[in-house]
């Protein structure tokens, strides 16, 4: 059965302290894995999609990177604003575009 | 409109009572999406539009789920009967076509979500 696992379910940053979210999955055929950006009250927004293995793509202080078995999501120098849950997923239907499956997400706190 | 638009934002409502939610896509998007939301958890797939046919309802949780997308537009998920664990967000979301073509991003465009509550 496809999963998807996220860590830390918390994370608490000072403002400039680097740090990286981790999505680890098993699926039987991975077709993409996606990182959401989440604020309370709010629906996700898109942040980044991924391939295939040894990709990488970066937006501001975000870079998202991709192995046989895992994501992560590197966040460099944060500020208070990067201050949300980050959420993972992955496309394995080969039929069904958009039916993802979702980990849990990894909240982030970035205090000044 | 600008974005994914969903009413209510708020629903409050009493156990065994008919519930209906209304999605509003991304003008031009064939493909619409459901999905639930409860509180600390991913959101979890329902069902799949592609156009007005639901494409993939698999993950619909039992036959008291129902959702309608008579033109190809709006949608409604209407929920019969319910029960307090059907609490949760229900998020909505369109993209332009389904499966990216060309290396696309393929991202999906959620609303802010329709909050339920069975009391």
């Amino acid at each position: 059965e496809d999963q998807v696992t996220q860590s830390p379910e918390a994370l608490r940053l000072q403002e400039g302290e680097s740090s990286s979210l981790n999505c680890s999955y098993t699926v039987s055929g991975l077709r993409g894995l996606f990182w959401y950006r989440q604020d309370p009250g709010k629906g996700p927004e898109f942040l980044f999609t991924l391939y295939s293995a040894g990709e990488e793509k970066e937006k501001e202080r975000l870079k998202a990177t991709l192995t046989k078995k895992e994501s992560f999501l590197h966040i460099t120098a944060p500020k208070p604003e990067d201050s949300a849950t980050y959420l993972c997923a992955v496309q394995a239907s080969p039929d069904s575009w958009g039916k993802f499956q979702f980990g849990a997400g990894t909240q982030v706190v970035v205090t000044p | 409109g600008a974005g994914v638009s969903q009413t209510p934002s708020n629903k409050v409502t009493e156990k065994g009572k008919y519930v209906e939610l209304r999605c509003d896509p991304i003008s031009g998007h064939t493909a619409l999406y459901w999905y639930r939301q409860s509180l600390g958890q991913g959101p979890e797939f329902l069902i799949y539009f592609q156009g007005t046919g639901a494409a993939d309802d698999s993950g619909l949780p039992n036959d008291r789920f129902f959702a309608v997308r008579p033109e190809g537009s709006v949608s409604t998920l209407k929920i019969q009967r319910t029960e307090r664990g059907d609490s949760a967000v229900y998020l909505c979301a369109s993209s332009s076509r389904g499966q990216p073509s060309g290396g696309g991003t393929g991202e999906l465009f959620f609303g802010e979500g329709s909050r339920l509550t069975v009391l």
